[in-house]
């Protein structure tokens, strides 16, 4: 049984250009979930994916958007960047009432 | 507004010592809580839900609706137990939603 993989697991990015983050979801979840953790604080919710549509969503801008595939992996995408978008992307996989499991993040800086 | 307070930034104790983190939640309605945990150089990690009512690595977390409090607790801290705690509550049904409060560092010295 393998984990939740994100990749990469760090870049950087100018402010204004679009970057795309992946996660593949433990095997047997179908839903996943992408979070945004910025230094010393919780991870924040940005939005789900359960059957590769949106179910749930954040206090976060259209510029950030989601696939997830028929194998249940997903993508976050976010456009025009901006500094304050400088974190940690975690992306958590689940299935029911299962416990999610969490992935070990993504780190994005902007600059 | 949903929320989830944790009141301590930074909590330090002795090994032996008892270790209480506080949580406190704001949610109209039944939320399910839990408590994550990060060890060092490691990924978020579930440690306990409330409605197991289980004992895991001998913490114990109480939902007390009264107070809107899910206090996490340990009678004898141990120095492994030193990690980035985070309550979480889910409200919408699914345990990927959460909100997670800021977290506290709990530092258990020799």
């Amino acid at each position: 049984e393998t984990g939740v993989t994100q990749s990469p697991t760090h870049l950087i990015k100018t402010r204004g250009q679009q970057v795309t983050l992946r996660c593949s979801s433990q095997s047997g979840h179908n839903t996943v979930s992408w979070y945004q953790q910025a230094l010393g604080q919780g991870p924040q919710f940005i939005f789900q994916y359960y059957r590769e549509e949106e179910n749930g969503r954040g206090n976060f801008p259209p510029r950030f958007s989601g696939l997830q595939f028929p194998n249940y992996s997903s993508e976050l995408n976010v456009n025009a960047l901006e500094l304050d978008d400088s974190a940690l992307y975690l992306c958590a996989s689940g299935a029911g009432t299962i416990s999610y499991t969490f992935g070990s993040g993504t780190r994005l800086t902007v600059v | 507004a949903q929320r989830v307070t944790q009141p301590e930034k930074l909590l330090s104790v002795f090994k032996g010592a008892p270790v209480e983190l506080k949580c406190n939640y704001s949610y109209s309605g039944s939320p399910e809580l839990f408590w994550y945990v990060q060890y060092s150089r490691q990924r978020l990690q579930l440690l306990l839900r409330h409605i197991s009512r289980e004992s895991i690595k001998g913490f114990t977390a109480d939902l007390n609706k009264g107070e809107t409090s899910f206090h996490l607790k340990k009678p004898f801290a141990q120095e492994e137990d030193s990690a980035m705690y985070y309550c979480a509550l889910s409200g919408g049904g699914s345990q990927g939603n959460l909100i997670f409060g800021k977290g506290t560092k709990l530092s258990v010295k020799p």
